[in-house]
């Protein structure tokens, strides 16, 4: 089956700076990336995801990025606010919604004053 | 966006006891439902997939006569936690998807203590 893995655990950033995440991911099959948020005791919120036909896209102070040749792909915040403090996961899924969401082990990102 | 009602968002049982976690779509026809758990400071592990009407599908590991999903209706799932220990303390949370290739969504989850 589908095994993400997600770098960092942790990551550490002062407010205005760039924030990056990586997952890798070992299905080639898999076709369809979101990342969530998720904020303590909360459901995940989707933020942004990319499918396979699309190298990078953006959404204001979120991009992602997907490398299918090496079966990774990344989240970037820029401008970081206090506000986008919580856990980010990455996910992967094969094809039809119905697919399974495999997702990654998540980052959990402070960002300080 | 549609709307999935996970009920109840925080339970505490007795050792022993069983808990039912239960899920609505109310604005759309869920045929599949995804039930994950995760445990504090780690990722949402997938339980089971069931499809309406269908017996559910475990993912190894993960046993199916102590966690039971009903999916008998397309508005309504439920996941119950039998004869629950403190092991099975957890969140968990249900994600629903209505016709094919359209947007899923999550429950609010549900925080189950076991004392």
């Amino acid at each position: 089956g589908e095994n993400v893995e997600q770098h960092p655990s942790t990551l550490s950033v002062q407010e205005g700076d760039s924030a990056v995440i990586k997952c890798t991911y070992s299905d080639s099959a898999s076709n369809y990336f979101p990342w969530y948020k998720q904020e303590l005791g909360k459901r995940p919120q989707l933020i942004i995801d990319i499918r396979s036909n699309v190298g990078e896209k953006k959404d204001q102070r979120i991009a992602v990025t997907l490398n299918k040749t090496a079966k990774h792909f990344s989240l970037h915040i820029t401008e970081t606010q206090p506000e986008d403090s919580a856990v980010y996961f990455c996910a992967a899924r094969g094809t039809g919604t119905a697919s399974k969401l495999t997702f990654g082990t998540g980052t959990r990102l402070q960002v300080t004053l | 966006g549609a709307v999935v009602s996970q009920h109840p968002s925080w339970v505490i049982c007795k050792s022993g006891t069983s808990v039912k976690i239960e899920c609505r779509s109310l604005d759309f026809q869920a045929t599949t439902m995804f039930w994950y758990r995760q445990f504090p400071k780690q990722s949402l592990m997938l339980m089971a997939t069931s499809n309406e009407g269908s017996k559910a599908t475990y993912e190894q590991g993960v046993e199916k006569d102590k966690f039971l999903i009903n999916h008998a209706s397309l508005t309504l799932s439920t996941l119950t936690v039998t004869s629950a220990h403190p092991e099975d303390s957890s969140f968990y949370i249900c994600r629903s998807i209505g016709a094919p290739n359209t947007e899923a969504f999550f429950g609010q989850g549900t925080r189950l203590t076991v004392v």
